[in-house]
C-alpha cells in the first residue's frame, strides 16, 4: 500500500514564481512528515520536518510546508523560485514507532530563467 | 564528522558475480537504513537496523540480497549472485532516534551489472 503520494513527477516553474509541490500521505496514526531534496549525483538532505506542534513548518532555503490533517497533506511551497532550487524533492513519512522511513516517488523541479 | 561514508562510489560487475556495498554511519547514530533508487521504482527502503539489529527487511527484493551490521560503525549490503536488474544507486543513511529527527544520507553507490 502506498503510504506517501506525490502528485506530479515533474514540475516546471519560472524563476521568481511560486513553487508548490504536493504530497499526500496515508496513516492511521499521527505521522512524522519530512521533505528531502536531492541534487544531481548526491544523496538526500533534509529540507524540513513536521513532528508535533505548529502545523506550518519552515525549512532551509526559504521552503515551508503545512501539515493539514483533514486533507492528509503536507505540501511544500516557496514564494519565489530560484535557479538553484532545481532538484528532485521527496516527501517522506515515518509510519510507526519503529522508525520505518518511507519516501514518495519524488518530484523533479525545473526552474526556467 | 565526515558524514555517512559509502564505498565504493561506483561498481561495475558482471552478472553472476558477488557484490558487496559498504557503509560507515555517523558516529553515535543508532539507526541505519539501506535504500535503492531507480528511475522506475524511485527510492525503495530495503532494510533498516536499530542498535545493530535488523528491524524490518521486508523491502529486500530476494534471497540474493543480504545485509549485516556487525557493529555500530559498519554495515554491508551483499548481492549474490548479481543480475542486470540490480543496477541502481544504493544509498545508506543513518540517524539518531530512529529517523524521527533527521536521516543523513551517504553519496550513494552506483551499481552497474552487465
Amino acid at each position: 500500500a502506498q503510504s506517501v503520494t506525490q502528485l506530479g513527477s515533474h514540475v516546471s516553474v519560472s524563476e521568481g514564481a511560486l513553487v508548490l509541490l504536493r504530497c499526500n500521505y496515508s496513516s492511521s496514526v499521527p505521522p512524522y512528515l519530512f521533505w528531502y531534496v536531492q541534487y544531481p549525483n548526491q544523496g538526500l538532505q533534509l529540507l524540513l520536518k513536521y513532528t508535533t506542534g505548529a502545523t506550518l513548518v519552515k525549512g532551509i532555503n526559504g521552503f515551508e510546508a503545512e501539515f493539514k490533517k483533514s486533507e492528509t497533506s503536507f505540501h511544500l511551497t516557496k514564494p519565489s523560485a530560484h535557479m538553484s532550487d532545481a532538484a528532485e524533492y521527496f516527501c517522506a513519512v515515518i509510519l510507526n514507532q519503529g522508525g520505518k522511513l518511507i519516501f514518495g516517488q519524488g518530484t523533479e523541479l525545473s526552474v526556467k530563467p | 564528522d565526515a558524514g555517512v561514508i559509502q564505498s565504493p562510489r561506483h561498481e561495475v560487475t558482471e552478472m553472476g558475480q558477488e557484490v558487496t556495498l559498504r557503509c560507515k554511519p555517523i558516529s553515535g547514530h543508532n539507526s541505519l537504513f539501506w535504500y535503492r533508487q531507480t528511475m522506475m521504482r524511485g527510492l525503495e527502503l530495503l532494510i533498516y537496523f536499530n542498535n545493530n539489529v535488523p528491524i524490518d527487511d521486508s523491502g529486500m527484493p530476494e534471497d540474493r540480497f543480504s545485509a549485516k551490521m556487525p557493529n555500530a560503525s559498519f554495515s554491508t549490503l551483499k548481492i549474490q549472485p548479481s543480475e542486470p536488474r540490480d543496477s541502481a544507486v544504493y544509498f545508506c543513511a543513518s540517524s539518531l532516534d530512529r529517523g524521527f529527527t533527521e536521516a543523513f544520507f551517504g553519496q550513494g553507490t552506483r551499481l552497474t551489472v552487465v
